[in-house]
């Protein structure tokens, strides 16, 4: 069966400080990959998508970055942090592919805290 | 632009009861829906995959249906019990714009024992 992980579970960076959060998938190959946010008391906002190695989509413009460096693995970074950079993040799969037709799977999520 | 919306933000009902949770969303030019439950401090989990050309999906207590003419989708869950509470999100995933998912903000429901 496939599952994700992400870590940390928490994390508290003081404002300026550089980012890495990292997830990888297990028990599938070549999945779509996504990096979502979700700020307090605002929806889910997907970030970043990836069909591939080095393969990353950018669905808004931030201070964040995305890299695929292998087939299940994605990670989020930032080189310096902002106030607003805070949020539970979160991480997920669906079927390789277009994946429209695909369910997405996520992760246990990252809670991020910048002060 | 898709907008998500749910309605309501928040419910609280006793344990038993039948209840339907709303979702709206503007542009009807959809692949699918979905539904998620989200506990606090946590992931989400999927609940229902709608395709475009389905009506409805079931999953035990759970019921889903899709009306894309008119931008709407209902979760119904049938005899609530304390565990169902969450929140509860839905999403939609555009025809035409790459494969994101568009979520609503969600609704919380509390079912009291």
């Amino acid at each position: 069966s496939q599952t994700i992980h992400q870590w940390p579970a928490t994390l508290v960076q003081p404002v300026g400080s550089p980012l890495s959060l990292e997830c990888t998938v297990e028990g599938t190959s070549n999945p779509n990959l996504y990096w979502y946010r979700q700020a307090a008391g605002r929806g889910l906002q997907l970030l970043f998508y990836s069909v591939g190695i080095g393969q990353i989509s950018s669905e808004v413009p931030q201070n964040l970055s995305a890299s695929r460096p292998q087939d299940r693995q994605f990670i989020l970074s930032s080189k310096k942090l902002l106030l607003s950079d805070s949020g539970f993040y979160l991480c997920a799969w669906s079927g390789g592919g277009s994946g429209r037709r695909e369910t997405q799977y996520f992760g246990p999520g990252t809670r991020l805290l910048v002060l | 632009k898709q907008e998500v919306t749910q309605i309501p933000a928040a419910l609280s009902v006793p344990e038993g009861e039948n209840l339907v949770l709303n979702c709206s969303f503007t542009d009807s030019a959809i692949y699918n829906l979905q539904w998620f439950r989200q506990d606090p401090g946590k992931g989400l989990t999927s609940l229902l995959l709608i395709q475009s050309s389905q009506r409805e999906q079931t999953s035990g207590r759970l019921n889903a249906s899709l009306d894309k003419s008119s931008g709407r989708s209902t979760l119904y869950i049938a005899a609530s019990q304390p565990g169902d509470s969450a929140t509860y999100l839905c999403a939609v995933r555009q025809a035409q714009a790459g494969t994101a998912l568009i979520f609503g903000k969600g609704t919380t429901l509390s079912v009291s024992s």
